[in-house]
């Protein structure tokens, strides 16, 4: 069964909205989460560090006022793209490492209209 | 800097063995993964290497040399199910080592 969770798995959501992504690891707790995000056909872009208890640790080039990461518990860190535009349209996937390696949630695809 | 170069594409044979190099350069290192993607899907969990030498789990393997920046992943009996994006990634950003940095994937094409 799936080791890390991402909810919801699909959402259109109009411009100018804010969507919010969650993702939950399962079975353990995880101080660190990633969030990664992928146009199609290319690979995946490591959007921020989520850090439970502190704020997230954003890539360069990664708006943080765009992308808000809560990392809220040890194993519950949710993204939420603000003012969505057709251009935040994309695969948005989170990760979480266990004592073993790093596991990937199922992704959420989102789509601004 | 970070970069991590993999091929673009590959074409293979079902039944054949099909290798699929690595290179990477990165400012810290905490171990190499190799991922399979399906189109649309989340990428799963192939192998893991920290150590030089080769890890092999049933019709696939991977190795690592740490002195060179290389790994590759090798894939025996190809089934067409193996057509997929194989992505490999470092893990070990300078203040982070559980941070992974990808590859661009190599989208391989198995043909019967």
């Amino acid at each position: 069964g799936a080791v890390v969770s991402q909810h919801p798995s699909r959402v259109i959501c109009k411009s100018g909205t804010s969507v919010k992504i969650e993702c939950r690891s399962l079975d353990f707790q995880a101080t660190t989460m990633f969030w990664y995000r992928q146009f199609p056909k290319q690979s995946l872009m490591l959007m921020a560090t989520s850090n439970e208890g502190s704020k997230a640790t954003y890539e360069q080039g990664v708006e943080k006022d765009k992308f808000l990461i809560n990392h809220a518990s040890l194993t519950l860190s949710t993204l939420t793209v603000t003012s969505a535009h057709p251009e935040d349209s994309s695969f948005y996937i989170c990760s979480a490492r266990d004592r073993v390696t790093i596991y990937f949630g199922e992704g959420s695809w989102l789509t601004v209209v | 800097g970070q970069n991590i170069d993999q091929p673009t594409e590959m074409t293979a044979t079902e039944g054949a063995i099909v290798q699929i190099n690595c290179t990477y350069q990165t400012s810290g290192f905490n171990g190499l993964f190799w991922y399979q993607q399906h189109a649309g899907e989340a990428p799963t969990f192939l192998s893991y290497n920290v150590l030089d030498g080769l890890e092999e789990k049933g019709r696939f393997s991977s190795f690592l040399s740490r002195s060179k920046g290389y790994s590759y992943l090798l894939l025996k009996e190809l089934q067409m199910k193996d057509s997929a994006s194989y992505l490999c990634a470092v893990s070990g950003g300078s203040y982070n080592t559980d941070k992974l940095i990808f590859g661009t994937g190599t989208r391989l094409q198995v043909f019967p």
